[in-house]
């Protein structure tokens, strides 16, 4: 595709609740990064693949937070029995790989809300 | 552990004013930094990126420029319309990882 295209754009959960948040990249990218967005704040990272393989996960706030890319494009965040804090905007990068020359393309993120 | 900090949080200028954005970051050893923009409610868009072995980089009436020894990086906007109104973010790639680690951001107002 032309960009990266997230959806659902908004999503209201109620507290405990799972949610799904989809992520595709732009066509032929190779990394896929997850970002989290608290209001007022810079973007945290979250978790990082490259094609199908999840090379880091060390931003993933705790064992509720799941990632997956079991084909090498299309990622889905998961978060299990949400909470108040997991209330944030969820960016979605890609990237053609070689970061030094490419850099990252975002998408328009989704804007949790656990009610 | 890299940190970067963004000088001045809040910025409003009048339209026509050129202005300045800071950028500071603690590990020199960095592949990339990159300049985003944020408008409310929507994703990052990018602006500029700036390769480490580069100085800067310039598009239409932004120009970033970047001294990694110094750890420092400037977003220099030429004669501002309120159209640029946003959250300008910088963000840097450190070496050793593939990550981005964020600013939080100039949130900038330019008022007709």
């Amino acid at each position: 595709g032309a960009g990266v295209s997230q959806s659902p754009r908004y999503k209201v959960a109620k507290r405990g609740q799972d949610v799904a948040l989809r992520c595709d990249p732009i066509s032929g990218h190779v990394s896929l990064f997850w970002y989290q967005q608290a209001l007022g704040q810079g973007p945290e990272f979250l978790t990082y693949f490259q094609n199908e393989a999840q090379l880091d996960k060390s931003g993933l706030p705790s064992d509720r937070f799941f990632a997956e890319r079991p084909e090498g494009s299309v990622s889905t965040l998961k978060i299990q029995r949400t909470q108040q804090e997991d209330s944030a905007v969820y960016l979605c990068a890609s990237s053609k790989g070689d970061r030094a020359t490419y850099g990252y393309t975002f998408g328009s993120g989704t804007r949790l809300t656990v009610v | 552990k890299q940190e970067v900090t963004q000088i001045p949080a809040a910025l409003s200028v009048p339209e026509g004013e050129n202005l300045v954005l800071n950028c500071s970051f603690t590990d020199s050893a960095i592949y990339n930094l990159q300049w985003f923009r944020q408008d409310p409610g929507k994703g990052l868009t990018s602006l500029l990126l700036i390769q480490s072995s580069q100085r800067e980089q310039t598009s239409g009436r932004l120009n970033a420029s970047l001294d990694k020894s110094s750890g420092r990086s400037t977003l220099y906007i030429a004669a501002s319309q309120p159209g640029d109104s946003a959250t300008y973010l910088c963000a840097v790639t450190a070496h050793g990882t593939d990550k981005l680690i964020f600013g939080t951001g100039t949130r900038l107002q330019v008022f007709p």
